[in-house]
């Protein structure tokens, strides 16, 4: 599609496990973003890909979360030892480039429930 | 440090009335961009108007316009002839040279017929 894609749509799951969300950013889009948006909130920023590097990895909330990419494609937030204030929507971003009058095109979230 | 501020949690406008989401924003970076974005129910942000720090001339983008009054550190959205398709969240968002990307806290509007 020409849009940005997420990966599941919903997952529900238990405490303790592990979860992995995928992005598909626009094609050719250089910078990718992960936000976690919890119920009436705002967005919080999590991490930022220029092509596969994550120059800033401080907006994660703890170790337990990670972030890949690979090939300036397809991206994976991993969170391991799911917690309970880990259930929010996860959405992603991707923009041409990065720069800062660069608009970001998001996907339509995965929305996380940890039981 | 970085701010967006966004005073107003929720609004209710009659349709067709004109609409400004007011946005207020902190940072020493001289050069930054202020973006909104529009979330309706469905979940899905949009992306709706840029305004740089140095653009001489406020941003429209249809019947969206940015109000920017840099010495306030102001961003209002304005949207002209408001329709009920315009109930949604508005968040207002700010990017600098630290490569930092922050959020308002968003106003929800509601469009009454």
């Amino acid at each position: 599609g020409a849009g940005v894609s997420q990966s599941p749509s919903n997952k529900v799951t238990e405490k303790g496990k592990d979860v992995e969300l995928r992005c598909d950013p626009i094609s050719g889009h250089t910078a990718l973003y992960w936000y976690r948006q919890r119920l009436g909130q705002g967005l919080e920023f999590l991490i930022y890909f220029q092509g596969n590097s994550a120059p800033d990895k401080s907006g994660l909330p703890s170790d337990r979360f990670s972030a890949e990419r690979t090939g300036e494609s397809v991206s994976t937030l991993t969170i391991q030892r799911t917690q309970q204030e880990d259930s929010a929507v996860y959405l992603c971003a991707s923009s041409l480039y990065r720069n800062s009058n660069q608009p970001q095109h998001f996907g339509d979230g995965t929305r996380l429930s940890i039981l | 440090a970085q701010k967006i501020t966004q005073t107003q949690p929720g609004m209710f406008v009659q349709e067709k009335e004109a609409v400004t989401l007011d946005c207020t924003y902190d940072t020493s970076d001289p050069s930054y961009g202020l973006f909104w974005y529009k979330q309706p129910s469905s979940g899905e942000m949009i992306f709706l108007i840029y305004q740089g720090s140095y653009d001489q001339q406020n941003a429209t983008e249809g019947r969206y316009s940015l109000n920017f009054q840099k010495a306030r550190k102001s961003a209002n959205l304005v949207i002209s002839a408001s329709q009920l398709g315009d109930s949604a969240m508005y968040f207002c968002a700010m990017t600098n040279r630290d490569d930092k990307i922050i959020f308002g806290k968003g106003t929800r509007l509601h469009i009454l017929p």
